[in-house]
Order: structure tokens, then sequence, then C-alpha cells
């Protein structure tokens, strides 16, 4: 079975500090890789996605991601955080699936706050 | 255009109401998906159209019933509901085929149940 496991569901950092959202997968098969972000009352937007074609990925607002097979981790980072970051986000594996459709599982979340 | 639009914004119903939730993409995307989401949770499936037809349902009480009338369309018919179904509705659209693809979420729609 596929899942996604996200370690801290509230990180805070201050302005300009690093940012980094942990996430570790299990996976029987290569694993498709996201994160997301959700800002407050709205839906959720990709900021980047892993799809076996590198293993560092780079995403949008500064954000990166890099895959690490041996610790099964896909960790998001960003090198200088910024006040309009504080949001949700979402790491999501992409399931096998019979139709013409992704199956999702997304981690439980992690709130970033970034401190003035 | 890379937009997924979800009306009404918000809704409040009684539980005797019928109310629908509708969503529409105009990106080419053979597949539509319906979440729910509660405060602090992940989005959790509900429902998924694959070319019009529904592939899968999450085993929802049939008081959500959605609906596909067409490739840009998903709608989320509404009746009878509990108090425990308030929460944030999203539809999202993908392209079909590769799991590779990611999924273009629609603002969601606030729901209350009173």
């Amino acid at each position: 079975a596929q899942s996604v496991t996200q370690l801290g569901s509230h990180v805070s950092v201050s302005e300009g500090a690093l940012v980094l959202l942990r996430c570790n997968y299990s996976s029987s098969v290569p694993p498709y890789l996201f994160w997301y972000v959700q800002y407050p009352n709205q839906g959720l937007q990709l900021l980047l996605k892993y799809t076996s074609a590198a293993t560092l990925v780079k995403g949008i607002n500064g954000f990166e991601a890099e895959f690490k097979k041996s610790e099964t981790s896909f960790h998001l980072t960003k090198p200088s955080a910024h006040m309009s970051d504080a949001a949700e986000y979402f790491c999501a594996v992409s399931l096998p699936g019979r139709g013409g459709y992704q199956k999702v599982t997304f981690g439980t979340g992690t709130k970033l706050q970034v401190i003035p | 255009d890379t937009e997924v639009t979800q009306t009404p914004k918000h809704l409040v119903m009684g539980m005797t109401n019928k109310k629908s939730l509708k969503c529409e993409q105009h990106m080419g995307h053979r597949a539509m998906y319906w979440y729910k989401q509660k405060a602090k949770k992940p989005p959790e499936l509900m429902f998924v159209y694959s070319y019009e037809k529904l592939s899968i349902n999450e085993s929802v009480p049939s008081r959500f019933s959605p609906e596909c009338p067409n490739s840009s369309l998903l709608n989320l018919h509404l009746h009878a509901l509990q108090p425990e179904d308030s929460a944030l509705y999203l539809c999202a659209s993908s392209q079909e085929g590769k799991r590779s693809y990611e999924q273009y979420f629609g603002p969601g729609t606030r729901l209350t149940v009173t």
C-alpha cells in the first residue's frame, strides 16, 4: 500500500530562516510524489512534483524538494521564509489506478507559521 | 486557462433542503473529483469521474449524489444532509492517463448544515 507521513503538524520559522517540511513515503511501486499548498479558505495548489525524471525538484515560490529513495523521503525546503509562505502544506502520493484518473493519498498536513 | 471554478463559495442549508454544488473546468481534463475537507484535516476523496463515468465512490452516503453532465461540468447534489456534513467541498480535475499528472483544485464551497 502507498502512504505518506508528514512529521510535525505545526512548524514555526522566523522570516528569512530556512523552511524544512518533512515527508516520508511508503510505496510498493515507484512513487509519484507531490507537494500541495493550501492558503486559508482556498483550494490546494501544486508546489512541485516528483515523477522520476530528477531527484531534486524545483517548484514555485522558491520551494524545492529532494527525492531520497534510501531514506524514503521527499522533504520540502525553502532557503528563506517569507510571510506569504504561511499556509498548510500537504505531501501526497499518487496511487496506481485502473482507469484514466489519479487516486491520491494526502498526508495529514503541516501548518507553517512564519514569525516576523 | 488552468482554473477550476466552483459555485457557490458559501452555502448554508437546513437538514431538509435540497441544494447543488457546481464545478467547471475548461482545460480539457477528462478526470474530475469531489473531495470533502474538514477543518485541520487533509482532503478526503468522495467521487471520481473518468470520461464522464463514475469510476470511484468511496462509500459516500446516498444523501450525496454526483453528476457529470459533460466533460467540463461536475455537480454534487445534496439532500437531507446532517450537521456533520458541514465542511469545505473541493472539486479537482486532471489529465487522464498517467498517475504523474497533478490535480488542479477549485477554491471550494464552504458548506454549513444547520
